[in-house]
């Protein structure tokens, strides 16, 4: 079946210091791949995501490429903020035929000032 | 767009007891998924619907949970005879879909957070 995997957290980071988390996936077919983003006390939403090989998704400054010959969706940002302070979820779907998503466990996120 | 509503946000119950939520997706949106998600965790899967008709179903969802869709609007979710191991965040997402692996965005509600006691 579909799996997605991303490092453990929590990832501590100090303003403006570099962000990667790590997300790699098992899958049939060509799946599209997500990013979610879960502030404090809101729901999931959308952060960026990739449809097909070599896709590039951006926003608010937070990139990943979508890299099937690793199997891998990891998120970067060159310079965090006290605000992106959240849980990080990796997810995929569309594989095999199926509309069910699979998501990471997700990673948190902890910038300090 | 109102986004994606859920009521209640939070229910205690006793063990043994059935329990309802409801979820009112954004209105234009076909498609609503179910998921269960518990702390230190992503969401897991638990059915989804297009329009009123309930496509897929995960082998969590055990015959004590039920969910309908009528008329393709909101949603309910029932769980009767509930155990503590049903405590969990219980989370409703819709989207706008047209084909499989189209990149469709979901967009989740709050949750409805369900301690059982």
């Amino acid at each position: 079946g579909n799996s997605v995997t991303q490092m453990e957290g929590p990832v501590t980071l100090s303003e403006e210091a570099f962000l990667t988390i790590n997300c790699t996936y098992t899958a049939t077919g060509y799946p599209s791949l997500f990013w979610y983003v879960q502030y404090p006390g809101e729901g999931l939403q959308l952060l960026l995501k990739a449809t097909k090989a070599d896709d590039k998704g951006s926003n608010k400054g937070f990139e990943a490429t979508y890299r099937k010959e690793t199997t891998s969706f990891h998120l970067e940002k060159g310079s965090v903020q006290v605000s992106d302070s959240a849980v990080y979820f990796c997810a995929l779907s569309g594989s095999g035929g199926s509309y069910i998503p699979t998501f990471g466990r997700g990673t948190s996120l902890i910038v300090h000032p | 767009d109102t986004g994606v509503s859920q009521d209640p946000r939070h229910k205690i119950t006793k063990r043994g007891q059935n329990v309802t939520f409801r979820c009112d997706p954004i209105s234009e949106h076909n498609r609503l998924y179910w998921y269960r998600q518990t702390l230190g965790q992503g969401p897991e899967f638990l059915t989804y619907f297009q329009n009123e008709a309930q496509l897929e179903k995960s082998r969590l969802l055990s015959d004590r949970f039920s969910a309908e869709r009528p008329k393709g609007s909101f949603s309910t979710l029932e769980i009767q005879r509930t155990e503590q191991g049903d405590s969990a965040m219980y989370l409703c997402a819709s989207s706008l879909g047209s084909q499989v692996g189209a990149g469709e965005t979901q967009y989740f509600g709050p949750g409805t957070r369900l301690l059982v006691l």
